[in-house]
């Protein structure tokens, strides 16, 4: 079992509106989190990233949040733009070296 | 700065073959990983090194082979193509393991083995 799990798969919305996506993991010991976006036919490139003891941390339209407690974070996108249309990907790192653990995305287009 | 550069950008290979993906970076990185994606799946760690000469596995290693020579470059070796190393392979650097050092990723390469 994927020890982080996003939510929706993906994601239709209008140009202009907002949306919310969803990150729970099951990673321990926690040390950070991490809101990639990534274009098509291209690499991730990082939005946000977050400690134990941020829970909110914003990039120009983008604002993530965490709770660590229930283990789940948000990616909230305001006022959406074509160039929103991408996968964003919530990594989660343990405490100890490397070990990040990345989900498999959500797919977000976004329509005229 | 051209950041992480990744080579080639596409590959077909037939089953059994080997071929070597190359990854370089300007940044003066010490911290270099390789990923495979695959549909439907968050990105896995195959191999990783934290400095010239120092390599090691990461979560999907068999099948892969790396080597550090320097700090610019990071190749990854597929040694006997099979069908199930079809994927997409991204390379990616960090100044190194702490918290709030950025990784840059590659443009990726996608590999079709046959």
């Amino acid at each position: 079992k994927n020890q982080v799990e996003q939510s929706p798969q993906s994601l239709i919305i209008l140009e202009g509106k907002n949306c919310t996506l969803q990150c729970n993991y099951t990673v321990s010991p926690f040390s950070n989190l991490r809101w990639y976006k990534q274009d098509t036919g291209r690499g991730p490139v990082s939005l946000t990233i977050m400690t134990f003891s941020e829970n909110t941390k914003s990039n120009g339209r983008y604002t993530a949040t965490l709770d660590a407690d229930t283990k789940q974070s948000s990616l909230h996108i305001t006022a959406s733009q074509l160039s929103d249309s991408a996968s964003y990907i919530c990594v989660v790192s343990a405490s100890w070296g490397n070990d990040m653990r990345f989900g498999a995305g959500t797919r977000l287009t976004v329509k005229p | 700065n051209a950041g992480v550069t990744q080579t080639p950008k596409f590959q077909v290979l037939k089953t059994g073959q080997s071929m070597t993906l190359q990854c370089a970076q300007d940044m003066n990185h010490e911290y270099m990983s390789w990923y495979r994606q695959d549909p439907g799946m968050g990105l896995r760690l195959i191999h990783y090194s934290v400095g010239a000469g120092i390599t090691d596995q990461g979560e999907v290693p068999n099948g892969y082979n790396v080597s550090r020579s320097t700090t610019e470059d990071f190749p990854l070796r597929l040694l006997s193509a099979a069908p199930s190393q079809t994927s997409v392979y991204f390379c990616a650097s960090s100044a190194g393991l702490a918290i709030y050092n950025e990784q840059f990723f590659g443009p990726g390469t996608r590999l079709t083995v046959l």
